[in-house]
């Protein structure tokens, strides 16, 4: 099974909005919506951050959005703060019920 | 609130066996399916095994399958990771995670640093 795909790295300005794709085959992210993201800080354990593709788990600011379309999920973070900057992870179901995780973006803000 | 914890990571050397293990509390165990999850220095996450939450089905990852094995003890709400022969690319932080309606992992551990070196 191979990663999801990922841009390695992506950034913006404090306030500004940046998108972060994920994309995938038709044996994971273009046969459900089941995928999700997580935020991950150095040293730190993954947070769960969107999951069914567009929900945000409560505690999670409204500044992060998701949406999905066919093999391609991405994940929207509006009026970007310091404290955004990360490594963020998109992660699938596939057809053999195993994950697959994208291979990571690394935000600057 | 939900706590994991990892634990049985360390330095072991190549085709040597290591069981790690995370405790759980703080929700129901037995109606959790529970995945490993690893990343090695410097890398991504890379998804390593599920077990559902009566043990009825486990799955692996490819880089795992043969060598790595999942299972739980429901009365003492504790997952187990037993990993043999082990290898230099299995050194990584290992977190175990809880599993939601097979859609995604909603509480991580802290993990559990397992380093493969003669």
């Amino acid at each position: 099974q191979s990663a999801l795909t990922q841009p390695a790295s992506v950034s913006g300005s404090p306030g500004q909005s940046i998108a972060i794709s994920c994309t995938g085959t038709s044996s994971d992210l273009g046969d459900y919506k089941y995928v999700s993201w997580y935020q991950q800080h150095p040293g730190k354990a993954p947070k769960l951050m969107i999951y069914d593709a567009s929900n945000r788990p409560s505690g999670v600011s409204d500044r992060f959005s998701g949406s999905k379309s066919g093999n391609t999920a991405s994940l929207t973070i509006s009026g970007l703060q310091a404290e955004d900057e990360a490594n963020y992870y998109c992660l699938s179901y596939t057809t053999t019920n195993t994950r697959v995780f994208g291979g990571g973006t690394k935000l600057t803000v | 609130q939900v706590q994991l914890v990892e634990s049985g990571g360390g330095m072991v050397q190549p085709g040597r066996s290591l069981r790690l293990s995370c405790a759980a509390s703080g929700l129901t165990f037995r109606n959790y399916g529970m995945h490993w999850v690893r990343q090695a220095p410097g890398k991504g996450l890379e998804w390593v095994s599920f077990i559902r939450h009566d043990d009825s089905n486990r799955w692996y990852g490819d880089s795992v399958k043969g060598r790595f094995t999942v299972s739980r003890d429901n009365s003492k709400n504790m997952v187990f990771l037993q990993i043999n022969s082990l290898r230099a690319e299995d050194s990584a932080v290992y977190y175990c995670a809880t599993d939601r309606n097979d859609h995604y992992f909603d509480h991580w551990g802290q993990g559990t640093l397992v380093t493969v070196s003669s």
